[in-house]
């Protein structure tokens, strides 16, 4: 299957600084990719969605000033966390879609872990 | 918004088969049913999806309700690897986003 990769895979950063997460698909171009969070013993939710070339759409309650998205190439999203604070440790999750399947897979990167001391 | 309904938590002893329910009474002609798995500090894994028509594939087995108001994921022998969160979710074909319900954690006894 397509291959969907994420940098760092964990990072530790001080409140009020920002932190970029990267989000590429190796082996595949990806026009849309998705970004989730996940906090300890929940479930995913679905921040944004990701479309090369243009503005990303966020879920409803989602800052978009504070998740900043580009997704400025078929195979690169970034999340960048600004201005983070303790409440924006979790776990950041992308997923991308492969065109060439017939069918609506996500393939998942491996997920970034941010605290935010 | 999910639009799944499953049990919290699952347990099933080693080798021996699983069968995880999923409710979806709301679904619509153009919901495909995907299942996902998702180990601890992983991101979540395909398993199978489906339409209509019973589907197996070399993980599972997917066997959906005539009515498509509920479907079931099949595992024929648990093995320890397969102890993870199951999710269960509904996306159209050529839609675009994954709601996730809260899953089902399936243990496996050894």
């Amino acid at each position: 299957g397509a291959v969907v990769s994420q940098h760092p895979s964990w990072v530790i950063c001080k409140s009020g600084t920002s932190v970029k997460i990267e989000c590429r698909s190796l082996d595949f171009q990806a026009t849309t990719m998705f970004w989730y969070r996940q906090f300890p013993k929940q479930s995913l939710m679905l921040m944004a969605t990701s479309n090369e070339g243009s503005k990303a759409t966020y879920e409803q309650g989602v800052e978009k000033d504070k998740f900043l998205i580009n997704h400025a190439s078929l195979t690169l999203s970034t999340l960048t966390v600004t201005s983070a604070h303790p409440e924006d440790s979790s776990f950041y999750i992308c997923s991308a879609r492969d065109p060439r399947q017939g069918y609506n897979e996500q393939f998942f990167g491996p997920g970034t872990r941010l605290t935010v001391l | 918004d999910a639009k799944t309904t499953q049990p919290n938590s699952m347990e099933s002893n080693e080798e021996e088969p699983v069968h995880l329910p999923c409710n979806h009474s709301t679904i619509s002609g153009t919901d495909y049913i995907h299942w996902y798995r998702q180990l601890p500090s992983q991101g979540p894994e395909y398993v199978i999806h489906g339409l209509t028509s019973n589907v197996n594939n070399r993980m599972a087995s997917l066997a959906i309700a005539e009515d498509r108001k509920s479907s079931t994921l099949i595992l024929h022998r648990a093995t320890l690897r397969d102890a993870a969160v199951y999710y269960c979710i509904l996306a159209t074909n050529t839609g675009n986003q994954f709601y996730f319900g809260t899953g089902t954690s399936l243990t496996v006894i050894p």
